[in-house]
C-alpha cells in the first residue's frame, strides 16, 4: 500500500464552524506533514511530525491544531477559520526526515 | 518561506519538444527534488538528487545539480500532452525535516 488517504475531498465551512482534516498511511512512515497551498502557488510547510510528536509548527495560527493519535494518522482540527484560510491542504508522509514525500489527494477548503 | 526559485513560470511546447526548467535555492541542502502536479491534485515525486550528484536519469527525465550555483534544471524529452502540469522543485535543508517548494513552473504541451 503506497498511498496517502486524505479525507474529505471537499470541506466548507462557516468562520464558527469546528471541523477536522483527516490523514491516514499504512507505509510505516514516521515523518508526517501538513500543507497548505493555494491557487497557483507551491505547497507552504505547515507542520511536522516525526515519531508521532510535533517537530516543526511553522509559526502557523493557533485556529490550525495538529494531532497525530498514532503512526498511521494525522489530523488538522481547523477553528474560526477566516476566508483567507481558504485553500488545497496537503497531507504527505516520508520513510525518513529527509527525501521522497509521497502526497495524498488533498483537502480543498473553502470558508466563508 | 520559499526556499527555490524556478523560471520559466510558464512553458508552452508541442509535443515531442523538450522542455526545461530550472531552479535556484539559497541554502545548502541535502537534496533536491522534482514533483509534479496535476491541477488541483496531490504532487507526484518524480526523482530526487543528493547533493554530492552531479546529474540524474529517470525515463524521459533528466536532472542536473550545480551546488555550486545552487542550481538545478529538469529536461523533460519528447513531451508528450499527458506531461501537461506544474512542475516543482523542492529542498530537503542539511537539518532535514523541512522540504520546501519553489515557486514551480506550468508546463503545458500541445497535441
Amino acid at each position: 500500500d503506497t498511498e496517502v488517504t486524505q479525507t474529505p475531498k471537499h470541506l466548507v465551512m462557516g468562520m464558527t464552524n469546528k471541523k477536522s482534516l483527516k490523514c491516514e498511511q499504512h507505509m510505516g512512515h514516521r515523518a508526517m506533514y501538513w500543507y497548505k497551498q493555494k491557487a497557483k502557488k507551491p505547497p507552504e510547510l505547515m507542520f511536522v511530525y516525526s515519531y508521532e510528536k510535533l517537530s516543526i509548527n511553522e509559526s502557523v495560527p493557533s485556529r490550525f491544531s495538529p494531532e497525530c493519535p498514532n503512526s498511521s494518522l494525522l489530523n488538522l482540527h481547523l477553528h474560526a477559520l477566516q476566508p483567507e484560510d481558504s485553500a488545497l491542504y496537503l497531507c504527505a508522509s516520508s520513510p525518513e526526515h529527509t527525501g521522497e514525500l509521497f502526497f495524498g489527494e488533498g483537502s480543498r477548503l473553502t470558508v466563508l | 518561506s520559499q526556499q527555490g526559485e524556478e523560471d520559466p513560470q510558464a512553458l508552452s511546447i508541442q509535443e515531442g519538444e523538450n522542455a526545461t526548467m530550472n531552479c535556484s535555492y539559497k541554502t545548502s541542502i541535502n537534496n533536491l527534488q522534482w514533483y509534479r502536479q496535476n491541477s488541483g491534485r496531490g504532487l507526484v515525486h518524480l526523482i530526487l538528487i543528493r547533493s554530492n550528484e552531479r546529474e540524474k536519469h529517470s525515463g524521459r527525465l533528466r536532472v542536473t545539480l550545480d551546488t555550486s550555483k545552487k542550481s538545478s534544471s529538469l529536461l523533460i524529452t519528447a513531451s508528450r500532452a499527458a506531461d501537461t502540469a506544474s512542475y516543482f522543485c523542492a529542498t530537503d535543508s542539511t537539518g532535514g525535516f523541512k522540504t520546501i517548494f519553489g515557486a514551480g513552473t506550468r508546463l503545458f504541451v500541445k497535441a
